[in-house]
């Protein structure tokens, strides 16, 4: 069974360009998450998802990123526009319910 | 959720057991202890969770203190593979409330 899959692997743009991250969950796991990884750092938490619904987006940076999870399954991340202190790595992750996550490989992103 | 406390770093000779603490001294009743562990350029990756009793799985063994404020991970044959940043969360088990909260973890080195 494939695991999380998030696409692209490396992203490389210019500061004010927009940029889009995909995840595609474990089939069946109806909770999502988007993390941000800073270097040295643990992930920290953007949104989650259950289904549809955003439950905590409280760390979400509402002026420039946002997040659809459309039907419940795949989920888009979008910096608009993207700044030099965004460079980072950005996590998904699924669950089924508040069981164990499993994180995909994460696209890292550099803004120049 | 509870705070976690972890030494930022620690070595293991290879084939000797790995013991990592973790000091969570405001955990609640409800909350579980989580052990994820991060390779190099990989996301986080599951390793065990318990509530208060002892838990084994094939990866590693999860010791939990009777008044449950401190926990021990346990590599019982560390190799150079299980070289890895170690996260230990406390977690709310259900609900919308439940999330990962990941700190700064432990840099595993395991060495020849």
């Amino acid at each position: 069974e494939a695991g999380v899959v998030q696409s692209p692997r490396y992203k490389i743009i210019e500061k004010k360009q927009p940029v889009a991250f995909w995840c595609n969950p474990i089939s069946g796991h109806n909770t999502l998450y988007w993390y941000l990884q800073n270097l040295g750092q643990g992930p920290e938490l953007l949104i989650r998802y259950e289904n549809e619904e955003a439950v905590d987006d409280s760390q979400l940076p509402k002026d420039r990123f946002s997040a659809e999870r459309l039907k419940g399954v795949d989920s888009t991340l979008k910096i608009q526009p993207a700044e030099l202190g965004d460079s980072a790595v950005y996590l998904c992750a699924s669950s089924l319910g508040s069981g164990r996550a499993f994180f995909g490989q994460g696209t890292r992103l550099t803004v120049v | 959720d509870a705070k976690t406390t972890q030494p930022p770093s620690m070595d293991c000779a290879e084939g000797r057991a790995a013991n990592l603490p973790c000091n969570h001294s405001t955990i609640s009743g409800n909350e579980y202890v989580y052990w994820y562990r991060q390779i190099h350029s990989q996301g986080p990756q599951y390793i065990i969770h318990g509530l208060k009793n002892n838990e084994t799985n094939e990866m590693a063994s999860l010791i939990i203190t009777e008044d449950r404020k401190s926990s021990t991970l346990i590599l019982p044959h560390a190799t150079l593979r299980d070289t890895a940043v170690y996260y230990c969360i406390v977690r709310v088990g259900t609900g919308t409330a439940s999330k990962l909260t990941f700190g700064t973890g432990t840099r595993l080195q395991v060495t020849l």
